[in-house]
């Protein structure tokens, strides 16, 4: 069985740029969760989807969005990029959201914003 | 909201014992898991308790106390492939359920 994956691996943008990153979970999985990694907040929520709908929504601006598709791959796209967007994005996913439900997790996209 | 501390950094010796403790508040527990995380890799899962216990798992175990917020990981035997960080996290019961991450231990093995 296939696990997580996300692309591209690593991506390098400028300031004021858009950036569009794509997650593909297991297949059967339907909840996929999209993280922001940075070496002093660690993982930061950033949304969760389930069935095509946003169910979790964690605190950030609106430059950053995210959809599901029917096939439940994912998409998240940051809008007018930030030096301080630069991290590591990763994406989760699992069958359902809930109990004992464990996360897989992909390896995740690193953005450099320059 | 939720608010998940452990420490930041620890170092231990192969072949000891470590505990890697994480405190947190929630507004609504449903689950604490921990995950390891080598440098440039995606976490992995370690263990989840919803139950206050230990649940043990080879060199690994969890703890859970649930009237304290508390929680800690236990690694036996210590290998220099533990080096790496591990991660304690919630899930929430309110809303649909997310899992919200503390900031990481990051260990250090040393011979």
């Amino acid at each position: 069985k296939a696990g997580v994956t996300q692309t591209p691996r690593y991506l390098i943008k400028t300031r004021g740029q858009q950036v569009t990153l794509s997650c593909s979970p297991i297949s059967g999985h339907r909840s996929v969760s999209w993280y922001q990694q940075t070496p002093g907040q660690g993982l930061q929520f950033l949304f969760e989807y389930f069935s095509e709908t946003q169910r979790n929504k964690g605190n950030f601006p609106g430059r950053f969005s995210g959809r599901q598709f029917s096939n439940s791959r994912s998409e998240m796209n940051v809008s007018t990029l930030e030096l301080g967007d630069s991290a590591l994005y990763l994406c989760a996913s699992s069958r359902e959201a809930g109990g004992e439900e464990k996360l897989f997790f992909g390896s995740g996209t690193q953005l450099s914003v320059l | 909201g939720q608010n998940i501390d452990q420490p930041t950094e620890m170092t231990a010796t192969e072949g000891a014992i470590v505990q890697i403790n994480c405190t947190y508040q929630t507004s609504g527990f449903n689950g604490l898991f921990w995950y390891q995380q080598h440098a440039g890799e995606a976490p992995t899962f370690l263990s989840y308790n919803v139950l206050d216990g230990l649940e043990e798992k080879g060199r690994f175990s969890s703890f859970l106390s649930r009237s304290k917020g508390y929680s800690y990981l236990l690694l036996k035997e210590l290998q220099m492939k533990d080096s790496a960080s591990y991660l304690c996290a919630v899930r929430d019961q309110s809303g649909y359920q997310k899992v919200t991450f503390g900031t990481g231990t990051k260990l250090q093995v040393i011979p």
